[in-house]
């Protein structure tokens, strides 16, 4: 089992649409990071948390440390959200990372 | 402010050639971490090097890579007699300080092809 499980593997959304992908994890954690890498390849870093909540534009990630659980929430999706969306947690100073969410959003 | 910047984006190597992927901070950034992401696979944690200094190597093979992060010039990820099994993509990241107080700023990685 992975350390880092990410739930959907695929996900296909209308344009407007309200996304959720989310990540479980069982190793204990110092923070989580949501990372957006494009298709040509590129890798952001959208968000660090370690506790609650936090929103950046459209996008919001939420994290519970009781549940070992964390999302990241897109509202109003748009094509250019198209991406893979990769959670990953930091684990004595090094990230281990979950296999991603492959989002693909219609216009 | 530059971002991270890698080189080269691309590289061709037959096996048993050695490859050598550089990757240049940002600057003021003194931690730098390799990741290596193989085909259809996820990133996978290689290195994590302070200036001069190698912190957490565990994710890297023992034989054939080495790292390096010199107190002047970029970090070198460096692969001896490249096999097949080594094309991936490589992607270099940094922060300013350690993992867990800063964001990691991701280089757009250097795609190595082993013929």
């Amino acid at each position: 089992k992975n350390e880092v499980e990410q739930s959907p593997q695929n996900l296909t959304a209308q344009e407007g649409e309200f996304i959720t992908i989310n990540c479980s994890y069982s190793v204990g954690i110092s923070a989580l990071h949501w990372l957006q890498q494009h298709p040509g390849g590129g890798i952001v870093s959208l968000f660090m948390l370690s506790s609650g909540k936090k929103k950046h534009g459209r996008l919001i990630a939420t994290i519970n440390i009781q549940e070992k659980h964390s999302s990241l929430h897109i509202t109003a999706s748009h094509p250019r959200d198209s991406a893979v969306y990769i959670c990953a947690v930091d684990n004595t100073d090094k990230l281990i990372f979950g296999t991603g969410t492959r989002l693909q959003v219609f216009p | 402010n530059a971002g991270v910047m890698q080189n080269p984006r691309h590289l061709v190597r037959r096996r048993g050639q050695e490859a050598r992927l550089r990757c240049s901070p940002m600057k003021g950034h003194s931690h730098v971490y390799w990741y290596r992401q193989l085909p259809e696979e996820g990133l996978k944690f290689m290195v994590y090097l302070q200036k001069e200094n190698i912190i957490d190597e565990s994710g890297m093979p023992k034989e054939r890579f080495s790292a390096e992060f010199p107190k002047e010039g970029p970090s070198i990820l460096r692969i001896q007699q490249v096999v097949r099994g080594d094309s991936a993509a490589y992607f270099c990241a940094s922060s300013w300080d350690g993992l867990a107080k800063n964001i990691q700023y991701f280089g757009a990685g250097t795609r190595l092809s082993v013929l």
